[in-house]
């Protein structure tokens, strides 16, 4: 099993600061990485899917950038708000005999106070 | 509404005793996936389906069966529930297994097994 790994475990962050965080996954046999947010007591809900090196997207005040070669993807919330509370999870995919297999890091759970 | 369902929400049970867990989607996507959420273990996959009648492992499918016989349906049965199955269960779709398709997860069903 590949290891996907995110940092910080936790966040906390004032309303207004600008906030990142990191997904690292395994270079070899790249094929996607997702990005989901997911509230409490609610469902994961897609942010991105990012599959070319040097892919950057952006939805909002949140943006991803992406870095096949080295294996990690950030995830940026600008002027973060407290609906931006909840945990952001990436998720890997790789090419091969499992590629419907995806594999997901444990998440970064951010908390903004107004 | 596009939407990924399942039933029940909430289940208690007694080990030993067969249950099975309905998952729908009304997107007609081709692909299907179970997972299971423990408190720092992150997502894991249980079992996919990448079509009717196609189905592979997860990470962890032990203790666990799935059928796909009509595209919309993916239950997941387990034959003989054991403690260690109690989890925080979800559902999820998404329109092929290809790299560009994100996935929609379905509200999630808690069970625990006594």
């Amino acid at each position: 099993i590949l290891n996907v790994e995110q940092s910080p475990q936790s966040l906390h962050v004032q309303e207004g600061d600008s906030t990142n965080f990191t997904c690292s996954f395994p270079s070899s046999n790249f094929y996607a990485l997702h990005w989901y947010r997911w509230e409490t007591a609610k469902s994961p809900e897609a942010l991105f899917v990012m599959t070319l090196n040097g892919d950057e997207k952006k939805k909002g005040r949140i943006s991803a950038t992406l870095n096949t070669k080295e294996g990690y993807s950030y995830l940026y919330i600008k002027g973060s708000q407290p609906e931006d509370s909840a945990t952001y999870l990436c998720a890997s995919k790789r090419y091969g005999g499992s590629q419907g297999n995806l594999i997901f890091g444990k998440g970064t759970k951010l908390s903004v106070k107004p | 509404e596009a939407q990924v369902t399942q039933n029940p929400r909430y289940l208690i049970t007694v080990t030993g005793k067969k249950l099975t867990v309905t998952c729908s989607q009304n997107m007609n996507h081709e692909y299907m996936s179970w997972y299971r959420q423990d408190p720092g273990l992150g997502l894991r996959q249980i079992y996919y389906s990448m079509n009717v009648e196609v189905t592979d492992k997860g990470d962890v499918p032990e203790g666990y069966k799935v059928s796909r016989k009509e595209k919309r349906n993916f239950p997941l049965i387990l034959e003989s529930p054991s403690p260690n199955q109690t989890s925080l269960y979800f559902c999820a779709s998404s329109l092929s297994e290809g790299r560009v398709y994100e996935q929609y997860f379905g509200p999630g069903t808690r069970l625990t097994v006594t």
